[in-house]
């Protein structure tokens, strides 16, 4: 089955500085990538996904870019804000979902 | 449009019992797949229903069971509890299968385990 590694684990940052998440999977059949935020106490919430015919998709200060040939996908927060704290985490997706680990992301003000 | 809901948020049961949770996806959505999170292990699948049939299983044991109804309602049964059973357990709903939607998660099955 698919593979999802992700990294960091943790991740702090100042607020208003850029932060990166990193993922790769392992199934070159994977053909969809969404991205989850999940607030301490809530459900996760897609913040942004991309599909495999796409390299790069971006919605104001979140873009998300994917290199197939490499078999990885990463998550890049501009201009980072308090309320950009939150467990992220990736997914592929081929016949189900496959979670990366997590990155806890704290941004400090 | 009410969102995903999981019942019931928090239970504490002891080791050997059993329970069931329940899961009403979003209105007109006929997947639901059920997620296990544990800290450091992320989201990790346990199986999916689309019109009332099983899709996909995860790598569960045979205690993990899962149904969905006629009206895409769904409940798991997790049968004599391990404590390594403690865990949120997530379910979430698709307008389509899996292999086509984006997935809407609800707030999550607190299970402690003692």
């Amino acid at each position: 089955g698919e593979n999802v590694e992700q990294h960091p684990s943790t991740l702090s940052v100042q607020e208003g500085d850029s932060a990166v998440i990193k993922c790769t999977y392992s199934d070159s059949a994977s053909n969809y990538f969404p991205w989850y935020k999940q607030e301490l106490g809530k459900r996760p919430q897609l913040i942004i996904d991309i599909r495999s015919n796409v390299g790069e998709k971006k919605d104001q200060r979140i873009a998300v870019t994917l290199n197939k040939t490499a078999k990885h996908f990463s998550l890049h927060i501009t201009e980072t804000q308090p309320e950009d704290s939150a467990v992220y985490f990736c997914a592929a997706r081929m016949n189900q979902f496959y979670f990366g680990t997590g990155t806890s992301l704290t941004v400090i003000p | 449009k009410a969102g995903v809901t999981q019942t019931p948020r928090y239970l504490i049961k002891t080791r050997g019992q059993q329970v069931t949770l329940s899961c009403s996806p979003i209105s007109g959505h006929r997947s639901v797949s059920w997620y296990q999170q544990t800290p450091g292990q992320g989201l990790q699948f346990l199986f999916e229903y689309f019109s009332e049939t099983q899709r996909n299983k995860g790598n569960f044991p045979g205690r993990f069971s899962g149904r969905q109804f006629s009206n895409s309602r769904s409940e798991m049964n997790v049968s004599t509890l391990e404590l390594g059973d403690s865990a949120l357990y997530l379910c979430a709903s698709s307008l389509d299968s899996v292999n086509t939607g984006e997935l809407f998660f609800g707030e999550g099955s607190r299970l402690t385990v003692l």
